[in-house]
């Protein structure tokens, strides 16, 4: 079992592109999560999908959205990047509403 | 709404020292409590959970925590830590069962030989 596996492990961007993440969450999951942990603190709660919607969403802006796919696979995309999006992006899957949820190994993102 | 303080943003011991991370929490209804740790340039790796029953919950890797509904606190507890400890550690609440984790700012241990 690979667990949850994310793409790419780093990337830099500039000001004003646009970024997509990729999740792929542990076999026999179906619920994504997507955080955003900034240097020195705890991660952030930006959204939650299942069954292909958006379930939760925390006190992000409209740049940051989402997709998850029929496979369970999800993506989350920031658009017109700032310099304060630089952070280690975290997906969690889980089993429908077990509260156990797995991390990937995050993606981090550098807007220069 | 929830928020979780962890009380130590850094807290240094010696190997084979006990150690105690402290975690409080505020929330108008009953959450479920965990405690994650994450090593350098990793993800978050579950320790411990509490859903319901006994407060006294034991952990991977030697850790254990109390959850103290009274004093609204989870603190984290090892005996004896080791040099491999060393990492940061997270409190995390949530009020549904799958729901979004709210996280504390973290505590980062530091064992020392």
């Amino acid at each position: 079992d690979a667990g949850v596996t994310q793409s790419p492990t780093h990337l830099i961007k500039t000001r004003g592109q646009q970024v997509t993440l990729r999740c792929s969450p542990k076999s026999g999951h179906d619920t994504v999560s997507w955080y955003q942990q900034a240097l020195g603190q705890g991660p952030q709660f930006i959204f939650q999908y299942y069954e292909e919607e958006e379930r939760q969403r925390g006190n992000f802006p409209d740049r940051f959205s989402g997709h998850q796919f029929p496979n369970y696979s999800s993506e989350l995309n920031v658009n017109a990047l700032l310099l304060g999006d630089s952070a280690l992006y975290l997906c969690a899957s889980s089993e429908g509403t077990n509260t156990e949820a797995f991390f990937g190994q995050g993606t981090r993102l550098t807007v220069v | 709404a929830q928020s979780v303080t962890q009380l130590d943003s850094q807290v240094p011991v010696f190997e084979e020292a006990p150690v105690e991370l402290r975690c409080n929490y505020s929330s108008s209804v009953s959450v479920y409590l965990f405690w994650y740790v994450q090593y350098p340039n990793q993800g978050l790796q579950l320790l411990l959970k509490y859903l319901s029953g006994s407060t006294l919950v034991k952990g991977i890797n030697g850790f254990e925590a109390e959850f103290n509904k009274s004093q609204t606190s989870f603190h984290l507890r090892k005996p004896s830590v080791h040099i491999s400890d060393t990492a940061e550690y997270f409190c995390a609440v949530t009020p549904n069962q799958g729901g979004k984790l709210i996280f504390g700012q973290g505590t980062e241990l530091s064992v020392k030989p």
